[in-house]
């Protein structure tokens, strides 16, 4: 099956800092990708979505100066946390649909994100 | 507008007995539902999903579900669980009428089964 992978696993930051959380499709290329967001014991949150080459989309609600995502290959999609705050410690999931499996998405692991 | 309803925060059962997890859905145009299973501190694996044909869907793992359009349902389902069964499980659809090719999934809140020995 199709893989996505993401970097960091979990990462421990100081109030104030950026943060960039890497996914990457291993095995097959996505020009769509996209960042959920999920609470400890709650459904993942849409957050935006990412364009290969273009602007992303963000959901209402998301602010785009804070969370920065650049879509720029075909098999990698970051997302930047700047200036973190302790509010924005989450769970970051990424997933991207695969070309001729479009209703299909697969799921990165995931990244556990602590802001002191 | 979608949305997706998952009435139980969990669901406890015995190992051996069969497992039901809820899931209602509400969509404007033909459901596309997809089943995931989250273990702790990982990412999500899909199951199976219903887009057309047969209502009865087959999965990983042993789990099924039943797509009921009257009912606007898509339970999942599995006739002996085990203790490994134990996680969070998501509810998800899309919109199958979007022009979007990928859509965006709404996801349910999640049900936590628990199978005890």
């Amino acid at each position: 099956g199709a893989v996505v992978s993401q970097h960091p696993s979990w990462v421990i930051c100081k109030s104030g800092t950026s943060v960039k959380i890497e996914c990457r499709s291993l095995d097959f290329q996505a020009t769509t990708m996209f960042w959920y967001r999920q609470f400890p014991k709650q459904s993942l949150m849409l957050m935006a979505t990412s364009n290969e080459g273009s602007k992303a989309t963000y959901e209402q609600g998301v602010e785009k100066d804070k969370f920065l995502i650049n879509h720029a290959s075909l098999t990698l999609s970051t997302l930047t946390v700047t200036s973190a705050h302790p509010e924005d410690s989450s769970f970051y999931i990424c997933s991207a649909p695969r070309a001729g499996r479009q209703n299909e998405q697969f799921f990165g692991p995931g990244t556990r994100l602590t802001v002191l | 507008a979608q949305s997706v309803a998952q009435p139980e925060d969990q669901v406890n059962v015995a190992e051996g007995n069969p497992l039901t997890v809820k899931c209602t859905y509400s969509v404007s145009g033909n459901p596309y539902l997809f089943w995931y299973v989250q273990y702790p501190n990982r990412g999500l694996q899909f199951l199976l999903k219903y887009i057309t044909g047969d209502n009865l869907v087959k999965g990983s793992y042993g789990f099924e579900a039943e797509f009921n359009k009257s009912q606007t349902s898509f339970h999942l389902k599995k006739p002996s669980a085990l203790v490994s069964d134990s996680a969070l499980y998501f509810c998800a659809v899309r919109d199958g009428m979007t022009t979007d090719s990928w859509g965006k999934l709404q996801f349910g809140a999640g049900t936590q089964v628990v199978v005890t020995p």
